[in-house]
Order: C-alpha cells, then sequence, then structure tokens
C-alpha cells in the first residue's frame, strides 16, 4: 500500500479547463513537495509547504496543505498544454527527515 | 551545467553480471538520493548519504543493492548478480541538506537486464 495516494492517476482535460490533483494519506508529514516530471527527464520541485492549512499560489497553480498535515491538493486554473507531464507529491515523515516519499504521480493531458 | 550527472544513460546487461551506476552531485550538495522508477510512476526510495555516511537504506530491496559514497560526493549503486525484475529507470538526485530542501534530480541511468 501507498503511504501517499494521489488521485486520480490519469487526468486529459481540453485546454482552459480547471483541474485538482488530490495527494492523501493516513500519516502525517513535517512537509509536502508537489514535483512535475516531463518525458525523458528528472522530476523538478515546483512547491514546498510545511504549515498546516498553507496554501501557495504559482501562477495558475494552487497548492494546499491540509490542516493535520495528512493531505495536501492542487489545483490548476485553466489548464494550457504546457501543463502536460507527470505531477508528484511527496512528503517527509516527522521521523525521517531525508527520506522523502513519493505518490504514484497523476499523468495530466491537456489537449489543444 | 552544473546539474545532477549520472552514467551510464543507458546499460543493458545480462541477467547475472553486475552492474555499476555513477551518480555525481551537485557541487556542495551534502545530501545524495538513490530512487528507483517505473515508467509513469513516482520514484521508489532506496537510499541516501549525508556526506560519506549513509543514513538510511531501508529501501534497498535485497542485499544483491549497496550503494556508496566514500569521499562524500560522488556515489556509486552497485547491483550484484542482476535479474530481470531489476530492469528500471535508477535516479539520483542531491540537495544542499536533507529535510524539506528541494531535491535536483539527474536524467537517470536506464537498466535493461536481458
Amino acid at each position: 500500500t501507498q503511504l501517499l495516494e494521489q488521485s486520480p492517476q490519469f487526468l486529459s482535460i481540453q485546454e482552459g479547463e480547471n483541474l485538482t490533483v488530490y495527494c492523501n494519506s493516513s500519516s502525517v508529514f513535517s512537509s509536502l513537495q508537489w514535483y512535475r516530471q516531463e518525458p525523458g527527464e528528472g522530476p523538478v520541485l515546483l512547491v514546498t509547504v510545511v504549515t498546516g492549512g498553507e496554501v501557495k499560489k504559482l501562477k495558475r497553480l494552487t497548492f494546499q496543505f491540509g490542516d493535520a498535515r495528512k493531505d495536501s491538493s492542487l489545483h490548476i486554473t485553466a489548464a494550457q498544454p504546457g501543463d502536460t507531464g507527470l505531477y508528484l507529491c511527496a512528503g517527509v515523515r516527522p521521523s525521517n527527515t531525508g527520506k522523502l516519499i513519493f505518490g504514484q504521480g497523476t499523468t495530466l493531458q491537456v489537449k489543444p | 551545467g552544473a546539474g545532477v550527472s549520472q552514467s551510464p544513460r543507458y546499460k543493458v546487461t545480462k541477467r547475472g553480471q553486475d552492474v555499476a551506476l555513477r551518480c555525481d552531485p551537485i557541487s556542495g550538495h551534502v545530501s545524495l538520493y538513490w530512487y528507483r522508477q517505473a515508467l509513469g510512476q513516482g520514484p521508489e526510495f532506496l537510499t541516501y548519504f549525508n556526506y560519506e555516511a549513509q543514513q538510511d537504506k531501508s529501501g534497498l530491496p535485497n542485499d544483491r543493492f549497496s550503494a556508496e559514497r566514500p569521499e562524500g560526493s560522488i556515489s556509486t549503486l552497485t547491483i550484484q548478480r542482476t535479474e530481470q525484475r531489476d530492469s528500471a529507470m535508477y535516479r539520483c538526485a542531491s540537495s544542499l541538506a536533507d529535510g524539506v530542501g528541494e531535491q535536483y534530480f539527474g536524467p537517470g541511468t536506464r537498466l535493461t537486464v536481458t
């Protein structure tokens, strides 16, 4: 079983639509990160959230960390074809600061 | 560039052979991580180092897998007596320090065991 469950695993939408990706766990994390990965490349960090209830915005992307620090969401407004890629959430448990645990990823395809 | 580099980028080996995968982290980065990633899935943690000390190897699948970072810089992941199930993308990452810091990922080594 995955410690971090991402949903949906696949998402295919039209340009201009909004979407939300969820990252859920029954465990508490000291921080959560969101990465984006393009084909043939390694993951690239988008944001880190560390405080329960924290909301961060990055242009059309909004990231939220749950109050209990067990879940997070990524919302994209007016998706564009350039947003296409694999989105990964990853968390650090309080007891193990060096070990980054990844979710299984959400593959997003934005059609023009 | 000054990013994380990995070599070789592609490795094809026969079942039973040993392989060594190399990671050259960003200069000055204290922490180095090894992951295995299946296509379309998130990276799976294998092990990580702070300087030359291996801090956590709980993700190594079995004792055929080992890693070292003897001088606190370059690291080698070694797989002995490879099996077909070892075929995967092996990624290395480095960070200034462990914890909440950003991990910078390398391009990976695609290992195919025939």
